[in-house]
C-alpha cells in the first residue's frame, strides 16, 4: 500500500535560517507527490506539487524536487520567517486514487 | 467561493451519545473525504467517497457512518460517542480535473470535537 514517512518534529529554527524537511514514500504505481501546510487553528492547504520524477515544485520560497531513485520529496526553505510557524504534511496519490494519504506531520516554530 | 465548509466549529458529547458532522462543497468535486487529526498520528481517513451514491471504507472506520445522496454534502456521523473519538476532524474534497496527476486536496476548517 502506499505510506509517507516525515521526519519527527518539532523544528525549531531562529529566523533567516535554512530549512529542510525530509519526506520519503511508498507507493504503488507512479504518484503525485504534495506538500500541505496548517496554520494554526485552520485547515490544511496546498503548498506545492510535483506529479513527475526530477520535477521541482515550488511556492512562497518553498521548493521540494520529486527523487523517483531515492522516492523522497524533501522540503527547503533558505531563510525562514516567523510567519512560517505551522504544520507540514507530505502526501501523495497513486494507483488512480484522488484521495491522498498522508504522513504524520512535522511542527515548525521559528523564534525572532 | 465558500469552498468547503464544515459545522460546527466545536462540539461537547457526552459518551453514547450521537450526532452527524456536517460537510459541504459548492465546487461540484466528484471525491470528498473524512479525517482524523490526533497528535503524533497525522491525519488518518475515515471514510471517502467518489461520488454521489459511492462511498467507501478509510484506514479507520469503526464507529462512524457516512452517506453521499448529492455532490455537494457528505456527513459523518458518530453513532454512540466515546472518548476515544475526541479528535479533530477534517472534510477535504477533489477533482479529477483535466491533469488527473495534479490535483489537489481542498480541506474546510475543522471540527473540534470533545467526548467526556
Amino acid at each position: 500500500g502506499n505510506s509517507v514517512t516525515q521526519m519527527e518534529g518539532p523544528v525549531t529554527l531562529s529566523e533567516e535560517a535554512f530549512l529542510t524537511i525530509n519526506c520519503t514514500y511508498t507507493a504503488t504505481g507512479y504518484p503525485s507527490l504534495f506538500w500541505y501546510v496548517q496554520y494554526p487553528g485552520e485547515g490544511l492547504q496546498l503548498l506545492l506539487k510535483a506529479t513527475k520524477a526530477d520535477d521541482k515544485g515550488s511556492n512562497k520560497g518553498f521548493e521540494a524536487t520529486y527523487r523517483k531513485e531515492t522516492t523522497s520529496f524533501h522540503l527547503e526553505k533558505g531563510s525562514v520567517q516567523v510567519s512560517d510557524s505551522a504544520v507540514y504534511f507530505c502526501a501523495l496519490t497513486s494507483g488512480g486514487s484522488y484521495i491522498p494519504t498522508f504522513g504524520r506531520g512535522t511542527s515548525l516554530i521559528v523564534h525572532p | 467561493n465558500a469552498g468547503v465548509t464544515q459545522t460546527p466549529k466545536f462540539q461537547v458529547l457526552k459518551t453514547g451519545q450521537s450526532m452527524t458532522l456536517q460537510c459541504a462543497q459548492d465546487m461540484n468535486h466528484e471525491y470528498m473525504s473524512w479525517y482524523r487529526q490526533d497528535p503524533g498520528m497525522g491525519l488518518r481517513l475515515i471514510h471517502y467517497s467518489v461520488g454521489a451514491g459511492i462511498t467507501d471504507q478509510g484506514e479507520v472506520p469503526n464507529g462512524y457512518n457516512v452517506s453521499r445522496s448529492t455532490t455537494e454534502d457528505f456527513p459523518l456521523r458518530l453513532l454512540s460517542a466515546a472518548p476515544s473519538q475526541t479528535s479533530v476532524y477534517f472534510c477535504a474534497s477533489g477533482y479529477r480535473g483535466s491533469d488527473p496527476r495534479g490535483t489537489e486536496a481542498f480541506f474546510g476548517q475543522g471540527t473540534r470535537l470533545t467526548v467526556v
